[in-house]
């Protein structure tokens, strides 16, 4: 399978506790995303790569969520002292810059409950 | 405040029919406007993107317009079956920045056999 894959696909952790989602795009794309989907709403745009550089963090919700790209290729998106708030889907996303459509390709999202 | 407006209520329709959705914003300026389907508890996936150049965009039975003076696009699913019974969300980016595409509500159709 080529597509974007995300683990782990489910996580359950106590409050307080850090956890740690990894994301492996398609191989050729150079663009990662993250967003965080609550029930029944859309979306939330959390933060962008463009190969290793992070063009756009300021949506990450607090100090206490981080992601990283160190080589261009798979990100891991970490959040610190989990709440019960964090609790949501965490999707990745990603694309190829230059693209005329502007498709994001999503993976299959990494499911967080906080206790 | 810039807002992205997807009817919350779910639409129930019924086999053959044509179900209409709609996405409404403010304080956009977007190049294009995408549509993308969700199943529940998978990611979504990508149906049309639609260009502010453009009126109106069709693949197979879908069909999709925007209205950059109304600032709303209408999507629609013509001949509905019920494997077309998902959450639709529409997104847009602002002022071409980049493919960070901003996500509405989306809305969810039942379609009834």
């Amino acid at each position: 399978d080529t597509g974007v894959s995300q683990d782990p696909r489910h996580k359950i952790t106590k409050r307080g506790q850090n956890v740690t989602f990894r994301c492996d795009p398609i191989s050729e794309h150079n663009r990662l995303y993250w967003y965080r989907q609550t029930l029944g709403q859309g979306p939330e745009f959390l933060t962008y790569f463009q190969n290793e550089a992070q063009l756009e963090k300021s949506r990450l919700l607090s100090d206490r969520f981080s992601a990283e790209r160190p080589k261009g290729s798979f990100s891991t998106l970490e959040i610190q002292r989990t709440e019960q708030g964090d609790s949501a889907m965490y999707l990745c996303a990603s694309s190829l810059s230059g693209v005329d459509t502007g498709e994001l390709f999503f993976g299959e999202g990494s499911r967080l409950t906080v206790l | 405040s810039q807002k992205i407006e997807q009817n919350s209520e779910a639409l129930n329709i019924q086999e053959g029919k044509t179900a209409t959705l709609t996405c409404n914003y403010t304080n956009y300026s977007p190049a294009y406007l995408q549509w993308y389907r969700q199943d529940p508890g998978r990611g979504p996936v990508f149906l049309l993107l639609i260009r502010e150049n453009e009126k109106e965009k069709r693949k197979e039975r879908l069909k999709v317009t925007f209205d950059t003076t109304l600032k709303q696009s209408l999507f629609h699913i013509t001949a509905s079956q019920p494997a077309d019974s998902a959450t639709y969300l529409c997104a847009l980016d602002h002022l071409g920045a980049g493919n960070k595409l901003t996500f509405g509500g989306g809305t969810r159709v039942l379609v009834k056999p």
